[in-house]
């Protein structure tokens, strides 16, 4: 089956700086790849997501990247604020699993004002 | 629309007793993810259902956990006998059938297994 590997596990930034998440997936197979954002205590929320067919998508200060090749895509937040401190999820998908997604380890985000 | 509604938030019980969580999906949406939550092993799926029907069960750890989804506005995950590894936050999602589409999670239960 899938497997989705993310780094670094913590990551601390001072405000205004950027931070960028990787993650690697082991499925060639894998064509959808969206990131949810899990604050303290609450509920894991779609922030962004891309499908295989495209390179890079924007929302504002996030952006994501896609390398099918190297299989690996990244999470890029810019000018950080501290409402962005949480916990980062990838996530990756095949066509043969549905709506099945397969998680990576999560990415806690510390943006320090 | 409320979201998708678990009960109860919070559980406090005692090795072997049975826990019983609920699960409410968004009105609407065919697909239906039971999600477990630890510090030590991240997100693991357990269960999906589509359409009331489970699909992939292999996440499920052991015969103590069971899940049905008798319709399509009711999901419960019972474990039983529960033990202290079992304590956790267990989140369950919906989405629409559509191919992979947004998964929204309800707030979770947070159980603590004594």
């Amino acid at each position: 089956g899938e497997n989705v590997e993310q780094h670094p596990s913590t990551l601390s930034v001072q405000e205004g700086d950027s931070a960028v998440i990787k993650c690697t997936y082991s499925d060639s197979a894998s064509n959808y790849f969206p990131w949810y954002k899990q604050e303290l205590g609450k509920r894991p929320q779609l922030i962004i997501d891309i499908r295989s067919n495209v390179g890079e998508k924007k929302d504002q200060r996030i952006a994501v990247t896609l390398n099918k090749t190297a299989k690996h895509f990244s999470l890029h937040i810019t000018e950080t604020q501290p409402e962005d401190s949480a916990v980062y999820f990838c996530a990756a998908s095949t066509n043969n699993a549905g709506n099945m997604l397969t998680f990576g380890g999560g990415t806690r985000l510390m943006v320090k004002p | 629309d409320a979201g998708v509604i678990q009960s109860p938030r919070h559980e406090v019980t005692e090795m072997g007793q049975e826990v019983t969580l609920r699960c409410k999906p968004i009105s609407g949406h065919n697909s239906l993810f039971w999600y477990r939550q630890t510090m030590m092993r991240g997100l693991e799926l357990l269960i999906y259902f589509n359409n009331n029907v489970p699909i992939d069960d292999s996440g499920m750890p052991e015969d103590r956990f069971s899940a049905k989804m008798p319709n399509a506005s009711f999901s419960t995950l019972k474990i039983q006998p529960s033990e202290p590894r079992d304590s956790a936050v267990y989140f369950c999602a919906s989405s629409t059938r559509d191919f992979q589409e947004t998964q929204y999670f309800g707030p979770g239960t947070r159980l603590l297994v004594l």
